[in-house]
């Protein structure tokens, strides 16, 4: 079983609608999780991150956390031509793992004007 | 530009030899990590550092890869006696806490 898994897609939305971004995680007890944008041929970078369930938000980016359904997404609100990118998912598991960052494989987004 | 840096940005040798990648952290940044990163899939861990120390290391990663990061400041990640399957993006990335940041990448090619 994959650690994070995200829905690779492809996912189109129209410019102006919500994109909804989804993973999931195997391990209990992870503490905290982010989301990245990779643009092609880019290194990733870091937009967003939760810690505590619930919804954090942070301009046009509103992350949700449900630890008892290990889930977590990102929604991208007024979706702009320039979020056309891959977002993925990133999960720190818990003490036993130290430092490690578990990594999905990314969703890739396409924002049609 | 104050983020993380890495040199070579792109590097191709021959089966069997030797390479050696660069990473300089953001400058008050205490953890390093180096990831790869293939086509399509997600950055992978091989190791991280606090400070000088190397507190994990991917059991994925063969003994032909070796990280250091003297003085608890830049890195360096080496590929003994390449092979072609590990042509990837080797990506760097620190933080103080919470997510890593990373840097541009180098991009490995192995003919």
């Amino acid at each position: 079983q994959k650690e994070v898994e995200q829905n690779s897609g492809p996912l189109s939305v129209p410019e102006g609608a919500i994109a909804s971004l989804n993973c999931t995680y195997s391990d209990r007890v992870s503490q905290s999780f982010f989301w990245y944008r990779q643009y092609s041929g880019k290194s990733p970078e870091l937009i967003m991150s939760i810690y505590s369930n619930g919804d954090k938000e942070d301009g046009r980016f509103t992350a949700q956390l449900n630890k008892a359904s290990q889930y977590v997404s990102l929604l991208i609100r007024d979706s702009q031509p320039s979020d056309s990118a891959t977002y993925l998912c990133a999960v720190n598991m818990g003490t036993n793992t130290g430092n490690q960052f578990y990594f999905g494989t990314g969703t890739s987004l396409t924002v049609i004007p | 530009d104050t983020g993380v840096s890495q040199d070579p940005r792109h590097k191709i040798t021959k089966r069997g030899q030797n390479v050696t990648f660069r990473c300089d952290p953001i400058s008050e940044h205490n953890r390093l990590y180096w990831y790869r990163q293939t086509l399509g899939q997600g950055p992978e861990f091989l190791t991280y550092f606090q400070n000088e120390a190397q507190l994990e290391k991917s059991r994925l990663l063969s003994d032909r890869f070796s990280a250091e990061r003297p003085k608890g400041s830049f890195s360096t990640l080496e590929i003994q006696r390449t092979e072609q399957g590990d042509s990837a993006m080797y990506l760097c990335a620190s933080s103080l806490a919470g997510g890593p940041y990373f840097g541009p990448g180098t991009r490995l090619l192995v003919l």
